[in-house]
């Protein structure tokens, strides 16, 4: 059984930047993909990017493309979410979530981390 | 990028009643459609995967159907436990998306 443990919540100014780490335990970490969502508050769902640690690259929603930085550590089964220049419109619980492929649904979700931005 | 829709946005069922949530893609998404649950406070669930495989646990009342752009999630008969906010997500292409989601409540 797959589990993801995220790190714990931050509080951030204005044009700083954050960043969340999610590690995996249970299963095979590098032939997996981990995506990253988020959710503001009372809203809907919102996938940002993407990255399949065997290969080491990371796909973007455009949104995100050049804002956030996702990367893994297969030595350490965690991956890495960066946001930099962050507004008060990212404030929001981020998910990290498993998928058994670069194409699959998304199996098993970690705990999430709220981020405050505020000044 | 592909557009996910869902309706309605919100439905109110009584408890032992069947509910019926669409999903619509922008452009074909093959059979590569999801659903998952969420209640307050929690990290989302996944119910369906491949549009229409039931994730493991997942009880025989949540059935899933459809491919390429329409899609269906029909709870069979509603228990208390299934009042909450569902949302579909096309894992066809990059970027993936979500639906808006569709909140089930008590009526």
């Amino acid at each position: 059984q797959v589990q993801l443990v995220q790190s714990g919540a931050e509080v951030q100014r204005p044009g700083s930047s954050v960043k969340v780490s999610c590690k995996a335990s249970g299963g095979t970490f590098s032939n997996s993909a981990i995506s990253w969502v988020r959710q503001a508050p009372g809203q809907g769902l919102e996938w940002m990017g993407g990255i399949t640690p065997v290969f080491g690259i990371a796909n973007y929603a455009q949104k995100f493309q050049g804002r956030v930085i996702i990367t893994a550590d297969e030595s350490t089964s965690t991956s890495y979410m960066e946001v930099t220049s962050l507004k008060s419109e990212d404030t929001a619980v981020y998910y990290c979530v498993h998928g058994s492929g670069q194409y699959s649904s998304l199996d098993h979700w970690g705990q999430g981390t709220l981020v405050i931005v505020s000044s | 990028e592909i557009m996910m829709t869902q309706s309605p946005a919100t439905l109110s069922v009584s408890p032992g009643e069947r509910a019926t949530l669409s999903c619509r893609a922008s452009q074909s998404v093959g059979s590569n459609l999801a659903w998952y649950q969420q209640k307050p406070g929690q990290a989302p669930r996944l119910l369906i995967s491949d549009a229409s495989t039931r994730a493991t646990g997942i009880p025989a009342r949540f059935s899933g159907s459809g491919s390429g752009t329409e899609f269906t999630l029909t709870i069979s008969s509603l228990q208390s436990e299934d009042f909450a906010v569902y949302y579909c997500h096309q894992y066809n292409d990059w970027p993936f998306t979500f639906g808006p989601g569709t909140t089930v409540d008590i009526k």
